[in-house]
């Protein structure tokens, strides 16, 4: 049974561009959560989103930053005109509850480590 | 703001000694709590989790939870240098699905 997968790992992009980060959480998994991570801090809770609807995103910023979790295929965390602030861990965790004592049990991904230039 | 507060270390234990990592909440409404550990520069793992005041024990690990005093700690037994990791706890919300995270304990385990 595979692991939530991330990719890419490492994206390096210039300020400017567009950074797309992709997770398929683990088999039978409909929860997704994105996390943010600078280096020696703590996760800052970024989207909670369930098959093609979005439960929470208070913890996204409102500009350039978007996410989505299709019907088919992967969760996307898209991060538009990126600048050298967003520089961070991105890590997406994925659960098969929804809610509850066990909706803390989260399986996370490897992570992918964003650098802007 | 509900917050979820860890002394950042490093805390140094020598190899073989118990391990105590500590974690106080502001949420009085918390149900479920959680220990998550992440070594350098790699993702979070579940390595225990509690629910009702008390002790749990996992192996060499025990979680303690006092929500009277909103308090959780964590204890590892015969510290190895391989628990050397940054410890995360974490506390549900009142919406029941977000955690609240605290910015994590750095413990080394010294040979």
């Amino acid at each position: 049974n595979a692991g939530v997968m991330q990719n890419p790992r490492h994206l390096v992009r210039r300020r400017g561009q567009e950074a797309r980060l992709r997770c398929s959480p683990m088999k039978g998994h409909s929860h997704v959560y994105w996390y943010r991570q600078l280096p020696e801090e703590g996760l800052k809770f970024m989207v909670y989103l369930q098959k093609e609807n979005i439960i929470d995103e208070s913890g996204m910023p409102k500009e350039r930053f978007s996410a989505e979790f299709p019907k088919e295929g992967p969760s996307i965390l898209r991060i538009q005109q990126v600048v050298r602030g967003d520089s961070a861990a991105y890590f997406c965790a994925s659960s098969p509850f929804a809610s509850g004592e066990y909706a803390g049990e989260l399986f996370f991904g490897e992570g992918s480590r964003l650098t802007v230039l | 703001q509900k917050e979820v507060e860890q002394n950042s270390g490093p805390l140094s234990v020598p190899e073989g000694a118990i391990a105590s990592l500590n974690c106080t909440y502001s949420d009085r409404g918390s149900q479920s709590f959680f220990w998550y550990r992440q070594y350098s520069g790699k993702s979070p793992e579940l390595i225990m989790f509690i629910y009702s005041n008390g002790d749990k024990e996992d192996g060499r690990f025990t979680a303690q939870l006092n929500k009277a005093s909103q308090y959780v700690s964590l204890l590892i037994r015969d510290s190895q240098p391989s628990d050397s990791a940054t410890y995360l706890c974490a506390v549900t919300s009142d919406s029941n699905y977000q955690l609240i995270w605290g910015a994590g304990t750095k413990l080394i385990i010294k040979p």
